[in-house]
């Protein structure tokens, strides 16, 4: 089984800052991953995926990831923090688990809180 | 296009019943997959139906299963509830399924077990 790590559960930054969103994966082979955001009330949306192409990646709302295969990680950064960016960010991870039968793993989230 | 409709939103049942979900995928989504959604277990993973067959499942107990209609709907059924069942319920559709298909999600049913 794959599994997903986001490195802290809360982060805060101000308003105009960058924002770093970490996560790592575990994949023997190439993986397809994915950054989701979720705002209160509200299901998944997703912000960008990396599927094998290009490393660096970009979204909506001006994110963008790096898939790192070296360091097994898909971070997900913004230069400059909005207060509508206060959401909670999920790292996910699909994988082959047999039979071309994929399975979508997540991290925990990482709830992302702006400050004026 | 509409989105990917789930009801009821909420739902309130007693330890011991069973309690249905329904999801209604995006016009021409054949897959439609459903999540688990815990404060301290998070998102987990349940089964992904694509056109009326059950693809694959997640670990859990048997008292969770689903099914999918020929218009791709879908629904999810717990037996037995349980106090710990107690979560928000996604259900999420696409076109060809889990591998690089963005999933779309709906908005979630939250059941309350007392």
């Amino acid at each position: 089984a794959q599994s997903v790590t986001q490195l802290g559960s809360h982060v805060s930054v101000s308003e105009g800052a960058l924002v770093l969103l970490r996560c790592n994966y575990s994949s023997s082979v190439p993986p397809y991953l994915f950054w989701y955001v979720q705002y209160p009330n509200q299901g998944l949306q997703l912000l960008l995926k990396y599927t094998s192409a290009a490393t660096l990646v970009k979204g909506i709302n001006g994110f963008e990831a790096e898939f790192k295969k070296s360091e097994t990680s898909f971070h997900l950064t913004k230069p400059s923090a909005h207060m509508s960016d206060a959401a909670e960010y999920f790292c996910a991870v699909s994988w082959d688990s047999g039979g071309s039968n994929y399975k979508l793993t997540f991290g925990k989230g990482t709830l992302l809180t702006v400050n004026p | 296009k509409a989105g990917v409709t789930q009801t009821p939103r909420y739902l309130i049942k007693t330890r011991g019943q069973q309690v249905t979900l329904s999801c209604s995928p995006i016009s021409g989504h054949r897959s439609v997959s459903w999540y688990q959604q815990t404060p301290g277990q998070g998102l987990q993973f349940l089964f992904e139906y694509f056109s009326e067959t059950q693809r694959n499942k997640g670990n859990f107990p048997g008292r969770f299963s689903g099914r999918q209609f020929s218009n791709s709907r879908s629904e999810m059924n717990v037996s037995t509830l349980e106090l710990g069942d107690s979560a928000l319920y996604l259900c999420a559709s696409s076109f060809q399924g889990l591998s690089t298909d963005t999933q779309y999600f709906g908005p979630g049913t939250r059941l309350t077990v007392l």
